[in-house]
């Protein structure tokens, strides 16, 4: 386990719908990454939070975004979904100092149909 | 502009041998680098690192080796077992702390 916990685990939804992503880090971090995993590929950056900042951005789509809120825990907002957004996305969480060691928690599969 | 290749999409090892992964970076800039662990259906988890001013660092079964002129990078796992057939990962870190991935390495252990 963790420490880094995502809501929902599973989400089917379709075509043109909005969802939200919740991540929960380990308590103490102070930031917050989004990572898209599609199938067979490897992990996207989307973006990235420290003390309710945007921090970094990564590959992270116009329709999507995020935010983190003073209790730490982070949202991800996808809107007008396509078929293309199915994925995992995974929050991870840090602590300063961050030399890279990142928590991942167990990912949000999002399948738009 | 892929910064960090793992050029080997999958690797198939017998249970007991030596699994040698490896990755190979571009920017020269990059000062520390990372080995994550993943399991189906599970986020990934950290393995191992390397700071840009070593060589190696051994934990365990796990070793990382560093070879900065050739710009590449390896994980070693000896003796390999069962339980490390997985996907992994290596990362660059540059001076901002940013993670750039690659883009994995499924390792299979046969029995």
């Amino acid at each position: 386990d963790s420490g880094v916990t995502q809501t929902p685990k599973h989400l089917i939804t379709a075509t043109g719908q909005r969802v939200t992503l919740r991540c929960s880090p380990r308590s103490g971090d102070l930031s917050v990454y989004w990572y898209q995993q599609s199938l067979d590929q490897g992990l996207q950056f989307l973006i990235q939070y420290y003390n309710g900042e945007e921090r970094a951005k990564g590959n992270i789509l116009e329709r999507f975004s995020a935010q983190q809120f003073p209790d730490l825990h982070s949202e991800l907002n996808l809107s007008s979904l396509e078929l293309g957004d199915s994925a995992l996305y995974f929050c991870a969480s840090s602590a300063p100092p961050n030399t890279g060691e990142l928590f991942f928690g167990e990912g949000s599969r999002l399948t738009v149909l | 502009d892929q910064q960090v290749k793992q050029n080997s999409p999958s690797l198939s090892v017998q249970e007991g041998r030596i699994s040698i992964l490896n990755c190979d970076y571009t920017n020269s800039m990059f000062d520390y680098f990372l080995w994550y662990k993943k399991y189906p259906a599970e986020g990934p988890t950290f393995l191992i690192s390397i700071s840009s001013i070593k060589d190696k660092n051994e934990d365990g079964r796990f070793t990382v080796f560093l070879n900065k002129s050739a710009k590449h990078l390896s994980l070693h796992i000896v003796p390999s077992q069962p339980g490390d057939s997985a996907v992994y990962f290596c990362a660059a870190s540059d001076s901002n702390y940013q993670l750039i991935w690659g883009a994995g390495t499924k390792l299979i252990i046969k029995p």
